[in-house]
């Protein structure tokens, strides 16, 4: 079945990065692209970026732009949300998404990112 | 950006009756070549991602029970459950994809048991 299978919790240090793994299967990789999303304590939920899959193109949220960076590998069907100079506020549950026509319509159970010196 | 407005911030309602749902987009999110709301909604529970429940603001994404629904046009929608049922607690959010790929959610509505 399709599902999003996300890389395990992370405890980080401010001013550390995090790299967060999302290993898509059970469809074809390059059709879909894939979104990311956190909930910080809240509840907002934002977006962080998109990537496009099959041509490797990113797009990011004005808010992260500069900090955040999205890959794919389509060998490994695997995006990468890489988020740096972390600070308290990046604490949260990341997502990753799979975008179906434009909604995302199957999740990741989520990463959890904590923060903390 | 568009700015995704949601209210009320949260509602208690018994079970068995409706609870409803506002959004508010900074700009109409209708898009006049297809004639498309480009308007989603989100169910989260505690400890699961968000699923799709509505898209093109009241397509009803399969699986979903019919009493959910989605209405409104330009930039004012509503999310109603029909009859709440206890395992609709839950919070709720209304997203666009108007500005795709950048997208935008409502801040939450958190429906409870009265």
């Amino acid at each position: 079945q399709v599902q999003l299978v996300q890389s395990g919790a992370e405890v980080k240090k401010p001013g550390a990065s995090v790299k967060v793994s999302c290993k898509a299967s059970g469809y074809t990789f390059t059709n879909h692209a894939i979104h990311w999303v956190r909930q910080a304590p809240g509840p907002r939920l934002e977006w962080l970026g998109w990537i496009n899959t099959g041509t490797g193109d990113t797009k990011y949220s004005r808010k992260f732009q500069g900090r955040v960076t999205i890959t794919g590998d389509t060998s490994a069907t695997t995006t990468y949300l890489e988020l740096n100079s972390l600070r308290s506020e990046d604490t949260a549950v990341y997502y990753c998404a799979r975008d179906r026509s434009l909604v995302l319509d199957v999740w990741g159970k989520g990463t959890t990112v904590t923060v903390s010196s | 950006d568009i700015v995704m407005t949601q209210s009320p911030d949260s509602l208690a309602v018994s079970l068995g009756e409706r609870a409803t749902i506002n959004c508010k987009s900074s700009q109409s999110v209708l898009y006049s070549s297809d004639n498309n709301n480009y308007l989603a909604w989100y169910q989260h529970k505690p400890g699961q991602p968000p699923k799709l429940l509505i898209y093109w603001a009241s397509t009803r994404e399969s699986g979903v029970p019919d009493r959910f629904s989605g209405s409104g046009s330009g930039t004012e929608f509503t999310l109603t459950i029909s009859s709440l049922q206890a395992e609709d607690v839950a919070l709720y959010y209304c997203q666009q994809y108007y500005s795709t790929p950048l997208l935008t959610f409502g801040g939450g509505t958190k429906v409870e048991i009265k």
